[in-house]
């Protein structure tokens, strides 16, 4: 079984900063099959990006995804206030067939 | 605009069923390549995959719900259903419905619904 890590557990930023977040993968997994979605408060998890790099439709540029074998990575090149929440990275596998990361909270400074 | 919405009681007993189901508009569940999945949310916690329905009606389940889990489907209905067992207190959560696309992605999600199941 694959297991993510996330890190760090959470973030303190201000608007306008850059943001990094890592997944870590127990084992080299298939870049195709890593997925990061965003969380707000009280609504469900949204898409961003697929195949570790590829953006969703409505995801704004100012998101990229990068990374390979086991370490992939979230950037947010310049923090807008709504991009304050709660980031997970989801792996497609064999056994579970999906699984997640623990989260990484951004939130204000 | 596809739209998913799940429905089904809010509070569940000790040892009883979760029955939920998940309404789907605006596309098929038999729609080529997708599966149609049910992720749950504990108060506070992460996302937690629970299980997939294909297309084609084959099911995927968590190894660690597995022996609780039943995942179905209904195309006349154009609804999926979540089934789960024996139930405690560590099964309250929001429950999501979710369409996974061929890129194994979550493009889809309906708003959530909270399950309680008092200890």
């Amino acid at each position: 079984e694959i297991v993510l890590t996330q890190s760090p557990g959470s973030l303190s930023l201000s608007p306008g900063d850059r943001a990094t977040l890592s997944c870590r993968a127990s084992q080299n997994i298939n870049s195709g099959f890593l997925v990061w979605y965003q969380q707000k408060p009280g609504q469900a998890p949204r898409l961003l990006i697929y195949g570790t790099s590829s953006r969703a439709s409505d995801t704004p540029d100012r998101f990229s995804g990068s990374g390979s074998g086991t370490d992939f990575t979230l950037t947010i090149s310049r923090l807008e206030p709504e991009d304050f929440a709660v980031y997970y990275c989801q792996h497609y596998g064999n056994s579970p067939l999906f699984t997640f990361g623990p989260g990484t909270k951004v939130d204000i400074k | 605009q596809l739209q998913l919405q799940e429905s089904g009681p809010g509070l569940v007993k000790p040892s009883e069923t979760l029955s939920l189901t998940c309404s789907v508009s605006g596309g098929s569940i038999s729609s080529r390549g997708y599966y149609w999945g049910w992720v749950r949310q504990p108060p506070g916690k992460g996302l937690e995959w629970i299980g997939s329905l294909y297309y084609s009606g084959r099911t995927d389940y968590n190894p660690s719900l597995k022996s609780r889990v039943t995942i179905s489907g209904d195309t006349s209905k154009n609804q999926f259903s979540l089934k789960l067992h024996s139930v405690t207190a560590a099964d309250t959560a929001v429950y999501y419905c979710a369409r996974v696309r061929p890129a194994w992605d979550s493009d889809y999600w309906g708003q959530g619904t909270l399950v309680t199941v008092p200890s």
